[in-house]
């Protein structure tokens, strides 16, 4: 089953420590978008990458949270300095095209990550 | 500022019953509207997806519609099972950006 792959799936991490989250896009894909989900809240778009390119970053916070998604290799998103309210599940999806050209966006099963 | 209002927050139904999710949103340019089921500590299953050309989707048990002039969509799950429970969640995009917009969705429990 070729979907969208995240890994992984629950991270615990202590304040001050990086966290690591990576998303392997469904096969033929080349748009990733990452949301997050924070507890009793709905997902919120953090950022839009093609390969090599971050497309719309305006979700991501300015300070230590950062994406890639490199030519070869699964999309990273990277949390520096974690603090407790960085605790939440972190979703990444893609499509073959932009979603704006009326493509179905496909989800994975989500990276839940704790900061204790 | 872009919103989605889904109402009810949390519902529980006797097998059987046939029922409808609402979902209101704040931008009339939308580009399209789906709807999402999402188990717990799992991720999100696309269910619909309705261009803003489209007044409604069906697929199976379930229908969904917009009324973009209202800024307001329903799921309509026909016939519910107990394993239709789960959270709904219902996203739009606006034309010309990449980003979903999501409501906090509905705790649906459907008892055997």
């Amino acid at each position: 089953n070729a979907g969208v792959m995240q890994n992984p799936r629950h991270l615990v991490r202590r304040r001050g420590q990086e966290a690591r989250l990576r998303c392997s896009p469904m096969k033929g894909h080349s748009h990733v978008y990452w949301y997050r989900q924070l507890p009793e809240e709905g997902l919120k778009f953090m950022v839009y990458l093609q390969k090599e390119n971050i497309i719309d970053e305006s979700g991501m916070p300015k300070e230590r949270f950062s994406a890639e998604f490199p030519k070869e290799g699964p999309s990273i998103l990277r949390i520096q300095q974690v603090v407790r309210g960085d605790s939440a599940a972190y979703f990444c999806a893609s499509s073959s095209t932009g979603v704006d050209a009326g493509n179905t966006i496909y989800f994975g099963e989500g990276s839940w990550l704790t900061v204790v | 500022k872009q919103e989605v209002t889904q109402i009810p927050a949390a519902l529980s139904v006797p097998e059987g019953e046939n029922l409808v999710l609402n979902c209101s949103f704040t931008d009339s340019a939308i580009y399209n509207l789906q709807w999402f089921r999402q188990d717990p500590g799992k991720g999100l299953t696309s269910l619909l997806l309705i261009q803003s050309s489209q007044r409604e989707q069906t697929s199976g048990r379930l229908n969904a519609s917009l009324d973009k002039s209202s800024g307001r969509s329903t799921l309509y799950i026909a016939a519910s099972q107990p394993g239709d429970s789960a959270t709904y969640l219902c996203a739009f995009l606006t034309s010309g950006t990449y980003k979903y917009i999501f409501g906090t969705g509905t705790r649906l429990k459907v008892l055997a």
